[in-house]
């Protein structure tokens, strides 16, 4: 089955710094690479997907880039402000199932 | 759109006692729905994926007669946690896909948080 792997699993950034989060997967069928930003107690929340007929799509200060060749995509986050301090997960669908990454705790220091 | 309500929020049961979570999707019809367990500081992990009217699909390492799964409608499933112990205590997500619109999202719901005593 599908393999991901997430880092760095912490990330603390000065506010107004950029933060880049990596995944890797391991299966060549996965075609679609969900990021989803979770507070404490609340539900994942989509911020950002990306399929795999694409190779970078941005939505303001977020970015998502994909690189199926080497099976990684990453997620960049610009101007940080501390309303981004939360955990974040990326996510590979593989087989209709999704896998998840183990998570980022980021937090933005004012 | 694409809001998906679970019920309820959070619970506590004693051990040996069963809870049922439902998951509903309100303004689509989900072909399909997924339950997740969270446990504090991890990772959402798929438990089971159930179609409209036929049996779920368990992920290796889960006990279907322990996680009973029911998707009788394309709106509503349940998940029964059958005699819990305190090592079920944790977060259950549900989600679900609504295939005539997106094969790839899932959409979330709140989560119900577990707690056996």
């Amino acid at each position: 089955g599908e393999n991901v792997e997430q880092h760095p699993s912490t990330l603390s950034v000065q506010e107004g710094d950029s933060a880049v989060i990596k995944c890797t997967y391991s299966d060549s069928a996965s075609n679609y690479f969900p990021w989803y930003k979770q507070e404490l107690g609340k539900r994942p929340q989509l911020i950002i997907d990306i399929r795999s007929n694409v190779g970078e799509k941005k939505d303001q200060r977020i970015a998502v880039t994909l690189n199926k060749t080497a099976k990684h995509f990453s997620l960049h986050i610009t101007e940080t402000q501390p309303e981004d301090s939360a955990v974040y997960f990326c996510a590979a669908l593989s087989w209709g199932k999704l896998q998840f990454g183990a998570g980022t705790q980021v937090v933005v220091t004012p | 759109g694409a809001v998906v309500s679970q019920h309820p929020s959070w619970v506590i049961c004693k051990s040996g006692t069963s809870v049922k979570i439902e998951c509903r999707s309100l303004d689509f019809q989900a072909t399909t729905m997924f339950w997740y367990r969270q446990f504090p500081k991890q990772s959402l992990m798929l438990m089971a994926t159930s179609n409209e009217g036929s049996k779920a699909t368990y992920e290796q390492g889960v006990e279907k007669d322990k996680f009973l799964i029911n998707h009788a409608s394309l709106t509503l499933s349940t998940l029964t946690v059958t005699s819990a112990h305190p090592e079920d205590s944790s977060f259950y997500i549900c989600s679900a896909r609504d295939a005539g619109t997106s094969p790839y999202e899932q959409y979330f719901g709140p989560g119900t948080r577990l707690t056996v005593t």
